[in-house]
């Protein structure tokens, strides 16, 4: 139980277009998901959380505006890298459990822009 | 502020054998939670075992155990009879309780296992 999927797994855009990620919960209702970022060979770093019908809460120094995170449903919460930028460029990971813990990661995201 | 502290940032053990792998945090909270994640280089975080700080027993998972020393503030990991999938990177992770669920991780310790 508990399955945290993530898609897509790799995605490349160029600079100035937008790119939507998906983190779905399969099997449990998530009322809270957590974006993190990682780059490589570093560790994870908390972007944001996600809270099911509200406003999403960003850790100090993350753009609100840059990444917009919607949580439409129990199930469903998305992550928009807007006007992104080679800088942008980055292995993004959610996370979510039941309870909220989020303890449980998606599989990640490798995002390359050019 | 929280901080976690991995001090090895590669670390090598024969399979079959016995591996330690460090972890420091700092905190002035009581309540509170340990993990050690395991990232392999399909990077897909999985918890390998969590310790809550309430609990003065040591957390075990199969060939997993830790050794949570409070006062200490310290958290190692012992990996027995070491297998080749046990290659990864290994994270320390500090998670504060009473309905807080932030994360915060160490930079990670890289394991090889030699065959």
């Amino acid at each position: 139980g508990a399955v945290v999927s993530q898609h897509p797994s790799r995605v490349i855009c160029k600079s100035g277009t937008s790119v939507k990620i998906e983190c779905r919960s399969l099997d449990f209702q998530a009322t809270t998901m957590f974006w993190y970022r990682q780059f490589p060979k570093q560790s994870l770093m908390l972007m944001a959380t996600s809270n099911e019908g509200s406003k999403a809460t960003y850790e100090q120094g993350v753009e609100k505006d840059k990444f917009l995170i919607n949580h439409a449903s129990l199930t469903l919460s998305t992550l928009t890298v807007t006007s992104a930028h080679p800088e942008d460029s980055s292995f993004y990971i959610c996370s979510a459990s039941p309870r909220g813990y989020g303890y449980t990661f998606g599989s990640g995201t490798r995002l390359t822009v050019v | 502020a929280q901080t976690v502290t991995q001090s090895q940032p590669e670390m090598s053990v024969q399979e079959a054998e016995t591996v330690t792998l460090s972890c420091t945090y700092d905190t002035s909270e009581s309540d509170y939670y340990l993990f050690w994640y395991k990232q392999p280089p399909s990077r897909q975080m999985i918890l390998v075992i969590r310790q809550e700080a309430y609990k003065q027993q040591n957390a075990t998972e199969n060939r997993f155990s830790v050794n949570f020393q409070k006062a200490a503030k310290s958290f190692s990991l012992k990996i027995s009879d070491s297998q080749l999938g046990d290659a990864a990177m290994y994270f320390c992770a500090y998670r504060l309780g009473g309905g807080t669920y932030k994360y915060i991780f160490g930079t990670g310790t890289r394991l090889k296992v030699l065959a």
